[in-house]
């Protein structure tokens, strides 16, 4: 069966450090990845998905970045945080077709944010 | 673009009881695919229930189900017997017949049972 995981659960760092979140998927080869972020009480917004290895695109401009070094892994960096970086930071993966159902995502535990 | 809308942002029921967690969509796509998932308070994002747009019957796994009206652009979640572990945030989520898999999040509602 396939599981996900994501490290660190729990971060809190200064305003201006790096950021480094990683997630890695088992169980299945060649997924689609994705990362989100949750605002406090807020949806989800996607902030970049690959399909590929070294395969980055983003959603939403911002000082962050995305990496996939290996088919499995999946990497959310920063070179320096923001305070409205805080928040809640998702994992998915999927698969392709045929069928939507097929396509469903599954998250990871996610990683608690805080810049202060 | 696609757009989806849950106007509860919380909800209230007893513990037995069932509950409808209304979503309502927007998309201009033929084909589509509708998706719930649960968040409770450790924050994993669940996967709870899917309906395809040419689905003929509303979907159900086990305690869930959607009720889904095509023509209405809605596709509620209902959830039967209602238990205390169901009290967590409830998200709906579109994906619109695209080249990759992306979903489009609504707000999401707060469920909470009470004894």
């Amino acid at each position: 069966s396939q599981t996900i995981h994501q490290w660190p659960a729990t971060l809190v760092q200064p305003v201006g450090s790096p950021l480094s979140l990683e997630c890695t998927v088992e169980g299945t080869s060649n997924p689609n990845l994705y990362w989100y972020r949750q605002a406090a009480g807020r949806g989800l917004q996607l902030l970049f998905y690959s399909v590929g290895i070294g395969q980055i695109s983003s959603e939403v401009p911002q000082n962050l970045s995305a990496s996939r070094p290996q088919d499995r892994q999946f990497i959310l960096s920063s070179k320096k945080l923001l305070l409205s970086d805080s928040g809640f930071y998702l994992c998915a993966w999927s698969v392709d077709g045929p069928t939507f159902r097929r396509e469903t995502q599954y998250f990871g535990p996610g990683t608690r944010l805080l810049v202060l | 673009a696609q757009k989806i809308t849950q106007t509860q942002p919380g909800m209230f029921v007893q513990e037995k009881e069932a509950v409808t967690l209304d979503c309502t969509y927007d998309t201009s796509d033929p084909s589509y695919g509708l998706f719930w998932y649960k968040q409770p308070s450790s924050g994993e994002m669940i996967f709870l229930i899917y309906q395809g747009s040419y689905d003929q019957q509303n979907a159900t796994e086990g305690r869930y189900s959607l009720n889904f009206q095509k023509a209405r652009k809605s596709a509620n979640l209902v959830i039967s017997a209602s238990q205390l572990g169901d009290s967590a945030m409830y998200f709906c989520a579109i994906k619109r017949n695209s080249g990759y898999s992306t979903l489009t999040f609504g707000k999401g509602t707060m469920l909470l049972v009470s004894p």
